[in-house]
C-alpha cells in the first residue's frame, strides 16, 4: 500500500493567514492526489483532485500543487469557515489511501 | 442535486454481518461514475473499503477483501455493503460516495455517514 504522510498534524492560524499543508507519498503518484476538507460531524468534501484541479464550487483561495511524491494544499486568506481537518488521498493506485489529517484550528 | 443517504443497523454483534445500503437521488446509478464505501473509526482517519463500477466489477481493500461484498440494485438506485465476521475494530462511521476517474480515483459526492457500533 502507498503510505501518505501529512504535515503538520495540527496547526493554529488566524483569519486572513496563508496556510500550507503538505503530503508526501511513499511512492510516486504522478498527479493522482486529492485534498478533502472535513468539519466535525460532516462528510469529507472534495476540494482538489488531480493534484491541482479545483473542484466545482470550491473557493479559489484553495489551491493544490505538486507531483510525484510531494504535494501541498494552500489556503490563501483563511476564512472562519475554513477551520476544519484536511486529508490528502492518493488516487493513483489501489488500495486508495488517505493521510492522517491536518487539523487547522483558530489561533 | 446528487444526494446519497446511508441506512442500516447502528448496532451489530461481533462475528455477525454488517449490512448497509446507500440510496442515491438526483442521479441514475447506472448512468456512469462508480460507487464506493469509505469508513472512519471514531476519532481517526479515513479508510477506503471498496468500489463498484458501471460494469458490475468491484475493487476491494486487500485488508478487507475476504469479508466484504459491494453490490448494486439499479432498479432501486441503491448500492450496498456487506461486511462479514465483524469485530470491534469495524466500529466507525461508514460513508457511501460517488466516484470518478481523472488521473486517479476520487469521490465527489458523499453521504452524511452512518455510525455502526460492533458490540454484544
Amino acid at each position: 500500500d502507498i503510505q501518505m504522510t501529512q504535515s503538520p498534524s495540527s496547526m493554529a492560524a488566524s483569519v486572513g493567514d496563508r496556510v500550507t499543508i503538505t503530503c508526501r507519498a511513499s511512492q510516486g503518484l504522478s498527479s493522482g492526489l486529492a485534498w478533502y476538507q472535513q468539519k466535525p460531524g460532516k462528510a469529507p468534501k472534495l476540494l482538489i483532485y488531480a493534484a491541482s484541479t479545483l473542484q466545482s464550487g470550491v473557493p479559489s483561495r484553495f489551491s493544490g500543487s505538486g507531483s510525484g511524491t510531494d504535494f501541498s494544499l494552500t489556503i490563501n486568506s483563511l476564512q472562519p469557515e475554513d477551520f476544519a481537518t484536511y486529508y490528502c488521498q492518493q488516487a493513483y493506485n489501489f488500495p486508495l489511501t488517505f493521510g492522517a489529517g491536518t487539523k487547522v484550528e483558530i489561533k | 442535486q446528487v444526494q446519497l443517504q446511508e441506512s442500516g443497523p447502528g448496532l451489530v454483534k461481533p462475528s455477525e454481518t454488517l449490512s448497509l445500503t446507500c440510496t442515491v437521488s438526483g442521479y441514475s446509478i447506472s448512468s456512469g461514475y462508480y460507487w464506493g464505501w469509505i469508513r472512519q473509526p471514531p476519532g481517526r482517519g479515513l479508510e477506503w473499503i471498496g468500489n463498484i463500477y458501471a460494469d458490475g466489477s468491484t475493487r476491494y481493500n486487500p485488508s478487507l477483501t475476504s469479508r466484504v461484498t459491494i453490490s448494486v440494485d439499479t432498479s432501486k438506485n441503491q448500492f450496498s455493503l456487506r461486511l462479514n465476521s465483524v469485530t470491534a475494530a469495524d466500529t466507525g462511521l461508514y460513508y457511501c460516495a460517488r466516484g470518478f476517474a481523472y488521473s486517479g480515483s476520487y469521490s465527489d459526492y458523499w453521504g452524511q455517514g452512518t455510525l455502526v457500533t460492533v458490540s454484544s
